[in-house]
């Protein structure tokens, strides 16, 4: 079976800065995706970045880029500029690559982003 | 156009009680999930469905029984509620071929007392 860890429960940056969430995961699996989720207030699930495992190149999307070091099992996301929107839980997910695309996501227990004005 | 719908949003009900939370998506994909959120907002996987077929079944109580009349609806049923049971119930649906996204429903929140 496979975990994932976010060891920062909350953190808290300044409008404009750029901030780093941690995520590790463990995994005997060669194939699989990882994810960033992002969950507002309102509760909806949403995806921020994807990464597919045999990709070596870090995914990007607008302010979001992740760093993804596959022998290290590793997988942090940065988010520049942040803005007070970005303010969220976020969640690091893992996914088996079966082909059929029918296996559930694994999360870790999410880190708490405040973006202070 | 919702992708992902639920109802209800928020369910309160009794101990004891049988109740269902409904799940459409019209994206027309072939894969649909329910996942737990708890009270400490983790997140985890219950149930998986490809083309009405179960493929994943989590180590989950069996007074919660997921029921898919077609692909595009994938209903939870839980009986005899419990205390514990109180949570945010997530759907979720993906293509399952290609892209690997899911796509997440509002959420439900049941509250049992």
């Amino acid at each position: 079976a496979q975990t994932v860890t976010q060891s920062q429960p909350e953190m808290s940056v300044q409008e404009a800065e750029t901030v780093t969430l941690s995520c590790t995961y463990d995994t005997s699996e060669n194939n699989y995706y990882l994810f960033w989720y992002k969950q507002p207030p309102s509760r909806q699930m949403i995806l921020v970045i994807r990464q597919e495992a045999y990709k070596q190149q870090n995914a990007t999307e607008n302010r979001f880029s992740v760093n993804f070091q596959k022998a290290a099992k590793s997988f942090s996301l940065k988010i520049s500029d942040s803005q007070l929107g970005d303010t969220a839980m976020y969640f690091c997910a893992f996914m088996k690559n079966y082909g059929g695309g029918a296996d559930g996501l694994t999360f870790g227990k999410g880190t708490h982003l405040i973006i202070q004005p | 156009d919702t992708a992902v719908s639920q109802t209800p949003k928020y369910l309160v009900t009794q101990m004891g009680n049988d109740k269902s939370i409904k799940c459409e998506q019209n994206l027309g994909h072939d894969t649909m999930y329910w996942y737990k959120q708890d009270s400490k907002k983790f997140l985890k996987i219950m149930f998986s469905y490809n083309n009405k077929e179960l493929i994943i079944n989590e180590t989950v109580p069996n007074r919660f029984s997921p029921k898919s009349p077609d692909k595009a609806h994938l209903n939870l049923h839980i009986n005899s509620l419990e205390l514990g049971d109180s949570a945010v119930y997530f759907c979720a649906s993906s293509s399952g071929a290609g892209s690997y996204e899911q796509y997440f429903g509002p959420g439900t929140r049941l509250t049992v007392t």
